[in-house]
């Protein structure tokens, strides 16, 4: 089955600065790759996802890259706001399915003003 | 659009009790799905529904755990008897029709906390 790795756990920069999470998986047939923001308290968001028929897609101040020959996809935020604290996660489809996501366990994002 | 949501949003429970968590999805999502974060772990796959049918709940840990969705509009999740290890936060996701081989953003609700004593 899929098994997804996610680093760092936690991570702290100063407002400004960008941010890079980095995620793993191990299901070569894994071709879906979304990224969910939880807020304090709130449900986790999808903020950003990418198929595998592509390396890289941008939205805003948000980026995510793809390399699946090596298997790694990551998530980057530049000029990161305090509003961007929260918890990451990544995620991938287990065994080729198209619903049956497997998490990363998540990195707790601190931007401080 | 009202998303996502669950009921009740904690619940304490002692061990051996019986505990139901409800979720509604959004309205016109046939796919529902239910997942678990045990503290400082990952969010687990626990089952997915189509509309009143369980499609795959090969993440369901043991048969202390029921769900059931019937009518194909909210669902229950059910723990009895409650151990310690089934405290996390049970989270439920919604996603409109899969076609084959394409994706659909799944909705999350807010979650339930359950803490077993």
């Amino acid at each position: 089955g899929e098994n997804v790795e996610q680093h760092p756990s936690t991570l702290s920069v100063q407002e400004g600065d960008s941010a890079v999470i980095k995620c793993t998986y191990s299901d070569s047939a894994s071709n879906y790759f979304p990224w969910y923001k939880q807020e304090l308290g709130k449900r986790p968001q999808l903020i950003i996802d990418i198929r595998s028929n592509v390396g890289e897609k941008k939205d805003q101040r948000i980026a995510v890259t793809l390399n699946k020959t090596a298997k790694h996809f990551s998530l980057h935020i530049t000029e990161t706001q305090p509003e961007d604290s929260a918890v990451y996660f990544c995620a991938a489809p287990k065994g080729g399915s198209n619903y049956k996501l497997t998490f990363g366990k998540g990195t707790l994002l601190t931007v401080n003003p | 659009e009202a998303g996502v949501t669950q009921f009740p949003s904690h619940s304490v429970i002692e061990k051996g009790q019986t505990v139901t968590l409800r979720c509604d999805p959004i309205s016109g999502h046939d796919n529902l799905y239910w997942y678990r974060r045990v503290m400082g772990k990952e969010i687990k796959f626990l089952l997915h529904f189509v509309k009143e049918s369980k499609q795959d709940e090969s993440g369901m840990p043991n048969n202390r755990f029921l769900a059931e969705r019937t009518g194909g509009t909210y669902s229950t999740l059910k723990v009895q008897p409650a151990e310690l290890e089934d405290s996390g936060v049970y989270f439920c996701a919604s996603s409109q029709d899969l076609a084959t081989w394409s994706y659909n953003e799944q909705f999350f609700g807010p979650g339930t906390r359950l803490t077993v004593l």
